[in-house]
């Protein structure tokens, strides 16, 4: 059963980068897409950008100018970096694992970023 | 850019059945996916591929797709079921996915 944890700053400055990783765990990293999700207090989920084992990444159109997903393989890692931010990156933040037909079918706990000076 | 338009709450009494919509232009062409997210608790795939179930997840939870619209229902509905349900795809061109805005699901 594979697992994933996020980890990472819980405090981030305004106007600073936001960076966090997810640690794969139980399984392989190779031969899927792993994503990025977050949720704002009180407000829906967001989907933010994914990424392929081999790098190719897609990104949220929205954030898509402060983004950038990558991947270790060899650490079973792929992070995720977001700049600029503002308090309205204030979010649980998840990390998931994308199966074959694009669903999300494993997710981590979620980890809280605030952000603010 | 694209979107997925869910109605924002929906309300069944137990053991009735609640069918939660997730509107999009490009769903006649591409997969929807459903999630259930409780309060504290990371998402939980509950339909995938239109109408497919995880393993794990009761028979209750059924998918469908008519051309712009796909359905997520619950059948005799028990109030562990209470949560935000989420329907996800894909834009035409393939270059980003997204979220619904969400559906609140309230067990009367």
């Amino acid at each position: 059963q594979v697992q994933l944890q996020e980890s990472g700053p819980g405090l981030v400055k305004p106007s600073e980068t936001l960076s966090l990783t997810c640690t794969v765990s139980g399984g392989s990293i190779n031969n899927y897409y792993w994503s990025w999700v977050r949720q704002p207090p009180g407000k829906g989920l967001e989907w933010i950008g994914h990424i392929h084992y081999s790098g190719n990444t897609k990104y949220s159109p929205s954030l898509r100018s402060r983004v950038k997903i990558s991947v270790d393989t060899s650490e079973k890692q792929f992070s995720l970096r977001l700049s600029s931010v503002t308090a309205a990156d204030t979010a649980v933040y998840y990390c998931a694992r994308v199966a074959s037909y694009g669903e999300s079918d494993s997710w981590g706990q979620g980890t809280l970023v605030t952000v603010s000076s | 850019s694209y979107e997925l338009t869910q109605p924002p709450s929906v309300s069944v009494s137990p053991g009735r059945t609640a069918r939660i919509t997730c509107s999009g232009d490009a769903l006649p062409k591409k997969y929807a996916y459903w999630y259930q997210k409780k309060p504290g608790q990371a998402p939980v795939l509950v339909i995938y591929k239109d109408s497919e179930r995880p393993s794990g997840i009761p028979e209750r939870f059924s998918g469908s797709s008519s051309g712009t619209t796909v359905t997520l229902t619950i059948s005799g509905v028990q109030a562990e079921d209470e949560a935000d349900y989420y329907c996800q795809s894909e834009d035409s061109s393939d270059s980003y996915w997204v979220f619904g805005g969400g559906t609140a699901l309230t067990v009367l």
